[in-house]
């Protein structure tokens, strides 16, 4: 079985300011990780991704993600916010167990004030 | 440009009307899938598929049914039996089994609402 946890459904930032977003995973077997981005009414955009590789994953838009499987994290920062990052943000994971299918966390709303 | 295409983007159905959401993907991947989402749930699954004719029910599979003849294409038709069909549809493609790190690709979404 596989399921993603967020914690905090609403962040809200200023511009500048760090972006820290936390997301936990249940995996009975090695998982892949994700977070995508989703801007109103659009569909959902891949930020980055961690694949067994290394364990700081860079993506897109100057975001990071850092997998601890000590602590079953996978959480999202971004050293400044920019008011362009304000979006909906969704971790999911993948694996074996439910043969490679994505499930969604419930996502987090960010707010980026001026 | 590769990628998925979902229409139309805005979709109003009558009380007891079935009515269909296309999905069509230029990606030649093999997995294709249909979400629903609704404020503060996340995504759900409704059905998916890794080859063409065959698909399988996901989390929420009452009251939709789909068809995959095409690899290209996932056509979604929501029927009269789905009490709630209000809300945000999208399709996604991946590589499928054999690709997992890769993750899947979206499309734009289509919203429905009932009148």
């Amino acid at each position: 079985a596989q399921s993603v946890t967020q914690l905090g459904s609403h962040v809200s930032v200023s511009e500048g300011a760090l972006v820290l977003l936390r997301c936990n995973y249940s995996s009975s077997v090695p998982p892949y990780l994700f977070w995508y981005v989703q801007y109103p009414n659009q569909g959902l955009q891949l930020l980055l991704k961690y694949t067994s590789a290394a364990t700081l994953v860079k993506g897109i838009n100057g975001f990071e993600a850092e997998f601890k499987k000590s602590e079953t994290s996978f959480h999202l920062t971004k050293p400044s916010a920019h008011m362009s990052d304000a979006a909906e943000y969704f971790c999911a994971v993948s694996s074996s167990s439910n043969d490679y299918k994505l499930s969604f966390g419930a996502g987090t709303t960010v707010t980026v004030r001026a | 440009d590769g990628g998925i295409t979902q229409s139309p983007k805005y979709l109003f159905r009558k009380e007891g009307q079935n009515v269909t959401l296309s999905c069509e993907q230029n990606l030649n991947h093999d997995a294709m899938y249909w979400y629903r989402q609704d404020p503060g749930q996340g995504l759900r699954l409704i059905y998916y598929s890794q080859i063409v004719n065959d698909f399988q029910k996901g989390d929420i599979a009452e009251g939709y049914s789909v068809s995959r003849e095409k690899k290209e294409s996932f056509p979604l038709t929501v029927t009269s039996a789905q009490k709630n069909p209000t809300a945000f549809y999208l399709c996604a493609s991946s590589m499928g089994r054999d690709r997992p790190n890769y993750g899947y690709t979206f499309g734009s979404g289509t919203r429905l609402t009932v009148v």
